[in-house]
């Protein structure tokens, strides 16, 4: 079974801190995934990354980064935090037939 | 991408089969189904994916009609565990997700 994990399921940060979220995939898959999910928005794509090293912005970028140093790990990096940035995050690794495969979330909370 | 068109939501009784429509009367011939769900405060969950044929897993079975305009997720006994929202999506090579309203399946005891 594939398996993706997230490194904290529930977050509290506060305004302006630096903030890193970590996701670790254990199938090899070249291409992962950061979304966010907000009532009434749905998934929305802020990065993805389809090799060691390789990024590309998605829908939503401003005032996230990310980081791929290893094929199995991308972070994200929220640079500043505000506070819309509250949101459930969710981290994706995506199979051959372009299946994803999900972790459980984080949901980050900003005061 | 084709538009999808889910009812909004389902009842079904726990040990019974669920089946959940979708319909895609526009999908094109590359085009692919995909289904996935998402229990409450949980990430998402990729089920199945077909193209024309029909497909089973150990989760669930897809029925694709033989004009490809309509598709069936079938949760062959469900089981409360399975009451989540429903995403079915049609795209060629979906890069990132993007889940329509779904349908929400309440199982029941």
């Amino acid at each position: 079974d594939v398996k993706v994990t997230q490194s904290s399921r529930y977050l509290v940060k506060r305004t302006g801190e630096k903030v890193f979220l970590e996701c670790v995939q254990d199938m090899d898959h070249e291409n992962m995934f950061w979304y966010r999910q907000d009532p009434g928005l749905g998934l929305r794509l802020i990065y993805f990354s389809y090799d060691v090293k390789m990024k590309e912005k998605g829908d939503i970028p401003e005032g996230y980064s990310v980081s791929r140093e290893k094929k199995e790990r991308f972070s994200l990096i929220l640079e500043s935090a505000s506070t819309n940035q509250t949101s459930m995050y969710l981290c994706a690794s995506r199979g051959q037939a372009y299946e994803q495969y999900f972790g459980p979330g984080t949901r980050l909370t900003v005061t | 991408d084709a538009k999808t068109t889910q009812p909004p939501s389902m009842d079904c009784a726990e040990g019974r089969a669920a089946n959940l429509p979708c319909n895609h009367s526009t999908i094109s011939g590359n085009e692919y189904v995909y289904w996935y769900r998402q229990i409450h405060s949980q990430g998402p969950q990729y089920i199945i994916h077909g193209l024309k044929n029909n497909e089973t897993n150990e989760m669930a079975s897809l029925i694709i009609t033989e004009d490809r305009k309509s598709s069936t997720l079938i949760l062959p006994h469900a089981t409360l565990r399975d009451t989540a929202v429903y995403y079915c999506i049609v795209r060629v090579a979906p890069f990132s997700l993007v889940f329509g309203k779904g349908t929400r399946l309440s199982v029941i005891a």
